[in-house]
């Protein structure tokens, strides 16, 4: 099984709403990865997880909440999020040390 | 600052071999250079890497240059599904697991 599965592939929030992204694997991988894409553009890294642990936060804003209760699970909080939040969230997982990272389809988010 | 750049588009012939160049001139000695693409509504999808040598997959080739600087990724024969935007992101030694995407090269393979 080589796939990373994101939940929800769409959601739309309001500002003041607050959701999570779900993001799974069963590779066995021990490193996962949240990006952000908007329109156009390439992924941008949000965070980093290895060994369940937060490796690289780049200086995303505090509205954006990961966690990784294990080591297939990964998860996106959000809340208080604004327009400019909207894009395709993607989760990405490897093995540590590995840059070949395998990437889920997205949840495509639009704040209201 | 860029760390890897790549032309913005390339158009191919269906059946004809389609080469993608990147330059990163800023590559250290110990940094493999990494190709990934994204079709369009799709997370992107791991192509290939290689360090000094050429490599072959069942996917593309990768041919880099003695001094590193630059490679080219190689479709012997694109389909209609190769179309897509193709990266060669610079992995980034300060931190593990960094990857940075550049803008990337929208590839249009037609019939």
């Amino acid at each position: 099984d080589t796939e990373v599965t994101q939940t929800p592939k769409h959601l739309v929030m309001g500002m003041t709403n607050k959701k999570s992204l779900k993001c799974e694997q069963h590779m066995g991988h021990r490193a996962m990865y949240w990006y952000k894409q908007k329109a156009k553009k390439p992924p941008e890294l949000m965070f980093v997880y290895s060994y369940e642990k937060l490796s690289i936060n780049e200086s995303v804003p505090s509205r954006f909440s990961p966690e990784c209760p294990n080591s297939s699970l990964l998860n996106l909080h959000l809340h208080a999020l604004q327009p400019e939040d909207s894009a395709l969230y993607l989760c990405a997982s490897s093995q540590p040390d590995d840059y070949e990272q395998y990437f889920g389809p997205g949840t495509r988010l639009t704040v209201t | 600052d860029a760390k890897t750049t790549q032309p913005p588009s390339m158009d191919c012939a269906e059946g004809r071999a389609a080469n993608l160049p990147c330059n990163h001139s800023t590559i250290s000695g110990n940094e493999y250079v990494y190709w990934y693409r994204q079709i369009h509504s799709q997370g992107p999808q791991y192509i290939i890497h290689g360090l000094k040598n050429n490599e072959t997959n069942e996917m593309a080739s990768l041919i880099i240059t003695e001094d590193r600087k630059s490679s080219t990724l190689i479709l012997p024969h694109a389909t209609l599904r190769d179309t897509a935007v193709y990266y060669c992101p610079h992995m980034t030694t300060d931190s593990w697991g960094k990857l940075q995407f550049g803008a990337g090269t929208q590839v249009v393979v037609t019939p």
